[in-house]
């Protein structure tokens, strides 16, 4: 297994702000992953975080708000620019550990609340 | 496009009853199907896959390709069982996989 850690855990933000989560694994990933959870929603993907390339981004997400970086294959930061209330979400982190399978692990997640 | 469906945005059950949380599918290729729990103030962590075929804490799910299904079953629920549970789809033997998930269900086992 993986052991994915976040942080920060939790954050308070002031509308207009960015805020950078950052996503450490424990060992190397095949791929990493960033989801948005919103209260009472289910798990949406943000986008796929590409080793040494720009991220791969789902439809209704887009780099400008949501701007990845994923430097080596254990460490992958998701900033959220010019945050509005309607960000107010959970971010998860997730990573694939073995290539055969999407079996996927995932940190704890980072609260943002926006005021 | 991949998408999973679960009816039940809450179940509650009493201990000892069975417990049987559904979850249907839509996709056109080969799924590789997850159940995915979230325990109170703990991380997302998987439950099983149809792929094991194995039992975890005593739940079970079955593929039905027939009825595009992975229902989550238990015979006896537990109060320990109480979460909130996610079935997840991906595609299988793909290079790209993409872990497309349901909107959840929160099981509440009564004592």
């Amino acid at each position: 297994s993986a052991v994915i850690s976040q942080k920060p855990s939790r954050d308070i933000c002031q509308r207009g702000t960015s805020l950078t989560i950052q996503c450490q694994v424990d060992s190397q990933v095949t791929m990493m992953f960033w989801y948005r959870q919103q209260p009472g929603q289910s798990l949406t993907l943000i986008a796929t975080a590409n080793q040494g390339s720009e991220a791969t981004y789902e439809s209704g997400f887009v780099i400008d708000k949501f701007p990845i970086s994923r430097p080596n294959l254990t460490f992958s930061t998701l900033t959220v620019s010019n945050m509005s209330p309607e960000d107010s979400s959970i971010y998860l982190c997730s990573g694939r550990l073995f290539a055969n399978t999407g079996e996927l692990f995932f940190g704890e997640g980072s609260r943002l609340t926006v005021l | 496009a991949q998408r999973v469906t679960q009816p039940e945005k809450l179940l509650s059950v009493f201990k000892g009853a069975p417990v049987e949380l559904k979850c249907n599918y839509s996709y056109s290729g080969s799924p590789e199907l997850f159940w995915y729990v979230q325990y109170s103030r703990q991380r997302l962590q998987l439950l099983l896959r149809h792929i094991s075929r194995e039992s975890i804490k005593g739940f079970t799910a079955d593929l039905n390709k027939g009825e595009t299904s992975f229902h989550l079953k238990k015979p006896f629920a537990q109060e320990e069982d109480s979460a909130m549970y996610y079935c997840a789809l991906s595609q299988r033997g793909g290079s790209n996989y993409k872990l497309t998930f349901g909107k959840g269900t929160l099981l509440t086992v009564n004592p």
